[in-house]
């Protein structure tokens, strides 16, 4: 059974950082892209990034609300994705999800909640 | 970026009703369009795909169907379990978009 858990989520002040970290099993990791999606009451579901397999160069792409701030990244040996988040913002509160996802988003952890606030 | 939208945000439907969802993207994804079902307090679940492809072990009172611009997700005969909220999902370009969720509640 594929399997994502997400770990690291925390209460922060507004321009410290965080990274967040997804252990995977279950699935040949170097086989697949990984996204991160956040969810919160103000904004709803939002993609935040996704990295490509190693395969295709590990290349990243990001929403424009975190790009510059934010950085995802992979650990293929260890199984791992990171998600570094810098400059937190009060609007970065929410769960966050990593994904299994090639366009549709097929696999979803249980998520972590970021918390951002004086 | 791509906008989407769907309607109706709330809808109050009996078991055994025919359900339809539309989600309207601002411009053209052609068929990159998935739908989702979220339950409280769980992740969302991935419904369909490739805007009418059922994922595997989705019932098949789901469908989903349109293209361009305009998609629908159908519940043929809701059941119980699904009472939820629902979203649509565009990824024809970056970065992807989701719509802002319609609730299904009992009637």
């Amino acid at each position: 059974e594929m399997q994502l858990a997400e770990s690291g989520g925390a209460l922060v002040q507004p321009g410290r950082s965080l990274r967040l970290s997804c252990t995977t099993s279950g699935f040949t990791f170097e086989d697949y892209g990984l996204s991160w999606v956040r969810q919160s009451p103000v904004r709803g579901l939002e993609w935040v990034g996704l990295i490509r397999r190693t395969n295709l160069g590990g290349t990243t792409e990001y929403a424009a609300s975190v790009k510059g701030r934010f950085t995802i990244s992979r650990d293929d040996s260890r199984k791992i994705a990171y998600l570094q988040m810098n400059s937190l913002k009060i609007e970065d509160t929410a769960l966050y999800y990593c994904t299994l996802s090639s366009g549709s988003i097929e696999n979803w952890g249980q998520g972590t909640l970021v918390t951002v606030s004086s | 970026d791509i906008q989407m939208t769907q309607s109706p945000s709330t809808l109050s439907a009996s078991v055994g009703d025919r359900v339809t969802i539309t989600c309207r993207a601002s411009q053209s994804i052609y068929s990159w369009l998935a739908w989702y079902q979220q339950k409280p307090g769980k992740a969302p679940k991935l419904l369909i795909y490739r805007a009418s492809t059922l994922e595997s072990g989705v019932p098949s009172r789901f469908t989903g169907s349109g293209s361009g611009t305009e998609f629908t997700l159908t519940i043929s005969s809701l059941q119980p379990d699904d009472f939820a909220t629902y979203y649509c999902q565009q990824y024809s370009a970056y970065p992807w978009t989701f719509g802002q969720g319609t609730k299904v509640e009992i009637k």
